[in-house]
């Protein structure tokens, strides 16, 4: 299988902390890996895309400083949330590019609450 | 950008009945995916479709790639409440790098 993990699975803080959220491609590695937000009833929206090594291409309208990537192995990626608000809360969902393939494995995504 | 239609957006069957859903793009797509999701989880993989006219059936699943490379259909065959979820068709960009997402088709099945 392509498994894929996220850390942590939920998290609730306050607002103007950082939260960094951790995705592992566990059994295989991804050269390329995904960050998605997702709001209640609606579809993935992609955020950025991070490659390992390199910086990450952020999507129109998602600001670079305040959710910082950084793809250090082949098999993690991290996101930073900067200073939290309540704006931020939402569901984030990483997914990993297994190499050889058009196809994306998801991980079973992080909650974040800001207060 | 490229944009795919999903339909309909919800469904609320009897547990039992079969079920279908397609996806349509104005432009065309070299692979087309399924993935469910359940609350509070990733999308997971269902099915992967890489050639026109390719029909690829997981269990009672069963999807097919259209000939126009434009649409894609996944189909439930007796269907029972653990399939309650999203379902969602994506496909990757030209680059092969980004998946393009549909609006999700909302499955709800009453026992």
């Amino acid at each position: 299988g392509a498994v894929v993990s996220q850390h942590p699975s939920w998290v609730i803080c306050k607002s103007g902390t950082s939260v960094k959220i951790e995705c592992r491609s566990l059994d295989f590695q991804a050269t390329t890996m995904f960050w998605y937000r997702q709001f209640p009833k609606q579809s993935l929206m992609l955020m950025a895309t991070s490659n390992e090594g390199s910086k990450a291409t952020y999507e129109q309208g998602v600001e670079k400083d305040k959710f910082l990537i950084n793809h250090a192995s082949l098999t993690l990626s991290t996101l930073t949330v900067t200073s939290a608000h309540p704006e931020d809360s939402s569901f984030y969902i990483c997914s990993a590019d297994r190499a050889g393939t058009d196809t994306q494995y998801f991980g079973p995504g992080t909650r974040l609450t800001v207060l | 950008g490229q944009q795919l239609n999903q339909s309909p957006q919800s469904m609320f069957i009897q547990e039992g009945e079969d079920v279908s859903m397609n996806c349509t793009s104005s432009s065309i797509f070299n692979t087309w995916l399924w993935y469910k999701q359940e609350p509070g989880e990733g999308p997971v993989l269902l099915i992967a479709l890489y050639k026109a006219g390719e029909l690829t059936s997981n269990g009672r699943l069963t999807a097919q790639f259209g000939i126009t490379r434009k649409d894609s259909f996944l189909n439930i065959s007796a269907s029972i409440p653990s399939d309650v979820g999203i379902y969602f068709c994506a496909g990757p960009n030209n680059a092969g790098n980004m998946l393009t997402f549909g609006g999700g088709t909302r499955l709800m099945v009453k026992p």
